[in-house]
């Protein structure tokens, strides 16, 4: 049974620097979320997609972050310019469109800006 | 936007009591999603309700949606240690694929 996973698992980066994670779906699932979980905070939406569609931003994500998912498969989201309070969890999920509403979370990427 | 609100934060029961969270949106929803998180690890899915008035049980758990589809609640029965962990309810909206969550509510149980 291949769940959601995530790649890396941890980043330890400098300031300034960009990074880059990977999240590989339930092959079948075609709705893939990014999220970000902080301590003590439950996770908080970045963006989703359907296929390779990207359906919704956060307002709150700022121009320095961005994602894909070229082939409706892997996704991928990227920091540009890392700050300390990018340091986080994030979170990818997947789910099947007329599945329910249910989301399959992967293990995460913890990262650290120092 | 939409708003979750969980309370408690944090509840500290002696094992074999019993365990409640509630779960309130500012907007009515579509449906609601339930998930555990245990220390150390991702999201878990529990379950996921929809009716208006709708109560589901998963052996000595038991979930309700509210008539106005704005509440709901996560009781435990007789809870035990391997119940410890943070309870998030996460509520959709039909017009939006993504849910949002509340901050959860943190359970320890003590032997």
């Amino acid at each position: 049974d291949t769940g959601v996973s995530q790649d890396p698992r941890h980043k330890i980066t400098k300031r300034g620097q960009n990074v880059t994670f990977r999240c590989d779906p339930i092959s079948e699932h075609n709705r893939l979320y990014w999220y970000r979980q902080t301590l003590g905070q439950g996770p908080e939406f970045l963006t989703y997609f359907q296929n390779e569609a990207q359906l919704e931003k956060s307002r709150l994500l700022s121009d320095r972050f961005s994602a894909e998912r070229p082939k409706g498969s892997f996704s991928t989201l990227e920091i540009q310019r890392t700050e300390q309070g990018d340091s986080a969890m994030y979170l990818c999920a997947s789910s099947l469109l007329g599945g329910g509403y249910e989301q399959y979370f992967g293990p995460g990427t913890r990262l650290t800006v120092t | 936007g939409q708003q979750v609100m969980q309370i408690p934060q944090y509840q500290h029961v002696q094992e074999g009591e019993d365990f409640t969270t509630y779960c309130n949106s500012s907007t009515t929803l579509s449906n609601i999603q339930w998930y555990k998180q245990r220390p150390g690890g991702h999201p878990v899915f529990l379950i996921q309700l929809v009716k208006s008035g709708e109560v589901k049980k998963q052996k000595r758990l038991t979930f309700q949606f509210g008539e106005a589809k704005k509440n709901s609640s996560l009781h435990i029965t007789a809870t035990q240690t391997t119940d410890v962990g943070t309870y998030f309810c996460a509520g959709g909206n039909t017009n939006a694929g993504k849910s949002t969550f509340g901050d959860g509510t943190t359970l320890t149980v003590k032997p």
